[in-house]
């Protein structure tokens, strides 16, 4: 089975500042992906950044990168230059592909942006 | 370019009736997953459907709830004599045939907040 941890259940930052948000994963399947969600107030879910196991490299989309650390099953997301319309809860999710695209999430970290 | 289409946004129901979620997966898409999300919490895999096929129900409730995905028409997301427990947001999310690899993104809708009274 697989698991996901996020273990801050929530975290200021102040714009401009970047920050880490900490995600470990459990599985002992060796092909997966590693996924990053956003859900602001409104409720939807926004896809932000995708990592595959056999990836060599980090994922960047924009501002959003992946600290990928396959010893050590981390999937850390940095945010940098936060802004105000960041704060939102943030959610890392995991597929393998013994089980198709089924997600399994963490429990989510809510982050508050500070002007 | 439609997004996955769920409605309603918001059905409020009273113990011992009747909820049903639809939710029309993006173009080209066959995969339609469902999901629930309690109050501050993640979103907890339920279901996961081909067209006329059931292909993980893993994450379903035993009793109460069903789901469908016809040939045509959307998803189909039914929850038999609601309880209060029941009361969460239910996100559908679609994907394209899978390819031989782990894939990629789930494309989510806004999903369906339901509040049993």
């Amino acid at each position: 089975a697989q698991k996901i941890t996020q273990t801050q259940p929530g975290m200021f930052v102040q714009e401009k500042e970047a920050v880490t948000l900490d995600c470990t994963y459990d599985t002992s399947d060796p092909s997966y992906g590693l996924f990053w969600y956003k859900q602001p107030s409104s409720g939807e879910m926004i896809f932000l950044i995708y990592q595959g196991s056999y990836d060599q490299q980090n994922a960047t989309e924009g501002r959003y990168s992946l600290n990928f650390q396959k010893a050590r099953k981390s999937a850390n997301l940095v945010i940098s230059a936060s802004q105000l319309g960041d704060s939102a809860m943030y959610f890392c999710a995991m597929s393998v592909k013994a089980a198709g695209n089924k997600l399994t999430f963490g429990g989510g970290t809510r982050v508050l942006v500070k002007p | 370019n439609a997004g996955v289409m769920q409605n309603p946004r918001h059905l409020v129901r009273r113990r011992g009736q009747e909820a049903r979620l639809r939710c029309s997966p993006m173009k080209g898409h066959s995969h339609v997953y469902w999901y629930r999300q309690l109050p501050e919490e993640g979103l907890k895999f339920m279901v996961y459907l081909q067209k006329e096929n059931i292909i993980d129900e893993s994450g379903m409730p035993k009793e109460r709830f069903s789901a469908e995905f016809p040939k045509e028409g959307p998803s189909i997301l039914r929850i038999q004599q609601v309880v209060r427990g029941d009361s969460a947001a239910y996100f559908c999310a679609s994907s394209p045939p899978l390819a031989g690899g782990v894939t990629g993104e789930l494309f989510f809708g806004e999903g369906s907040r339901l509040t049993v009274l």
